[in-house]
């Protein structure tokens, strides 16, 4: 069965820091890979997702994250953060077999002043 | 369009109490879907759909109904409420497969006493 694990629960950074969020998976098959953000209360939004292709992946906001194979790893980074990028991240898997999406636990991103 | 929609927003039952949470999409998404979100432990699928007519189990199932009679709506019946279903149920959707963005609604906060 796949699982998911973000490292860290939360993040504190200063504002224009740079910040990585990490996310390792389990899977016996390949998958697909998806960072996804959540506003305060609001609903999750599409970050970027690797399907396939090359292994550094951009999206929205300046964030972009690199698919290692081996070391079975997605992490999610930005070279300078913003106060608005505070939220909550899920890194999130699907494996091809059954279509279903795996959510980590989550990590929160604290930009501070 | 209006996306994803989902109410009510806020809802409190008591134990053993029955109630449907509603969610409707007007994208002509194929692919819908319930999660629950509880802090620590990230969303988890109860279940999905994958047209009308069509439905199936996720990671944590039990306690929960769906049906999928129109491509439209996909509403969550909780049977007979129990404390440990407290928490914030997000409906979403998508075109096709789980590869494609998944477009969330804004949550259902659930309290069960």
């Amino acid at each position: 069965a796949q699982s998911v694990t973000q490292l860290d629960s939360q993040v504190p950074v200063f504002e224009e820091a740079p910040v990585e969020l990490r996310c390792n998976y389990s899977s016996s098959v390949s998958v697909y890979l998806f960072w996804y953000v959540q506003y305060p209360n609001q609903g999750l939004q599409l970050l970027l997702k690797y399907l396939s292709g090359s292994t550094l992946v951009k999206g929205i906001n300046g964030f972009e994250a690199e698919f290692n194979k081996s070391q079975t790893s997605f992490h999610l980074r930005k070279p300078s953060v913003h106060i608005s990028d505070t939220a909550e991240y899920f890194c999130a898997v699907s494996e091809l077999d059954t279509g279903k999406l795996i959510f980590g636990q989550g990590t929160t991103l604290q930009v501070k002043p | 369009n209006a996306g994803v929609t989902q109410t009510p927003k806020f809802q409190v039952l008591k134990t053993g109490q029955s109630m449907t949470l509603q969610c409707a999409q007007d994208m002509n998404h194929e692919y819908m879907s319930w999660y629950r979100q509880d802090p620590g432990m990230g969303l988890r699928l109860i279940h999905y759909s994958v047209g009308a007519g069509i439905t199936d189990q996720g990671e944590v199932p039990n306690g929960y109904n769906v049906s999928r009679s129109t491509t439209e709506d996909f509403p969550l019946r909780l049977l007979s409420a129990a404390p440990s279903q407290t928490s914030v149920y997000f409906c979403a959707s998508s075109y096709s497969t789980f590869s494609y963005e998944q477009y969330f609604g804004p949550g259902t906060r659930l309290t069960v006493t």
